[in-house]
């Protein structure tokens, strides 16, 4: 089955500064990969996501790139600001169905 | 509220009593779906519906639990015999049909989370 691999698992960043947040997954049938933000006990929200047959994909200050090929994938924040912190975590999903999820990426952006 | 909504939002019960669970996914979504997320960890997924019929169960998901969606609307997921393990958010998320949304996105709900004593 697929397995998803996310790093780092706590990133502390200055205000004003860009965060990466990386995932590699297994399953090469995979073919969409979404971006959840969790703010602390609130629910999954999603903030980006990507088809497997789109290379990048941006949306103001956050943008997903994929390498299909070395199947991974990347979540960019640039001019991150302190309402950026929260969990973030990657997914994969084959067809219609599941998703499987990342550990998460603990951000914090200091004022 | 159009979203996902589930209850109850919180459960505390005793080790050994059954606990059953609400899920009302967005109006029209045919696609359901129930994960478990455990502190510091991400959701881990435990059954999918496709109108009323269950398509897939994962392993985690042990002969104590069991999950309907009767009329393919609302869904119940049940608990019996509860252990401490158990003790996690239980998360919804519905998926519109096929072809879907743009990417078929999982909208999820709030969440119950449940505490077993």
């Amino acid at each position: 089955g697929e397995n998803v691999e996310q790093h780092p698992s706590t990133l502390s960043v200055q205000e004003g500064d860009s965060a990466v947040i990386k995932c590699t997954y297994s399953d090469s049938a995979s073919n969409y990969f979404p971006w959840y933000k969790q703010e602390l006990g609130k629910r999954p929200q999603l903030i980006i996501d990507i088809r497997s047959n789109v290379g990048e994909k941006k949306d103001q200050r956050i943008a997903v790139t994929l390498n299909k090929t070395a199947k991974h994938f990347s979540l960019h924040i640039t001019e991150t600001q302190p309402e950026d912190s929260a969990v973030y975590f990657c997914a994969a999903r084959t067809g219609f169905q599941k998703l499987v999820f990342g550990t998460g990426t603990r951000l914090l952006v200091s004022p | 509220d159009t979203g996902v909504s589930q209850n109850p939002r919180h459960k505390i019960t005793k080790r050994g009593q059954n606990v059953t669970f609400r899920c009302d996914p967005i109006s029209e979504h045919n696609r359901l779906y129930w994960y478990r997320q455990t502190l510091g960890q991400g959701p881990e997924f435990l059954t999918y519906f496709q109108n009323e019929a269950q398509l897939e169960k994962s392993r985690l998901l042990s002969d104590r639990f069991s999950a309907e969606r009767p009329k393919g609307s609302f869904s119940t997921l049940e608990i019996q015999r509860t252990e401490q393990g158990d003790s996690a958010m239980y998360l919804c998320a519905s998926s519109p049909p096929l072809p879907g949304g743009p990417l078929g996105e999982q909208f999820f709900g709030p969440g119950t989370r449940l505490t077993v004593l």
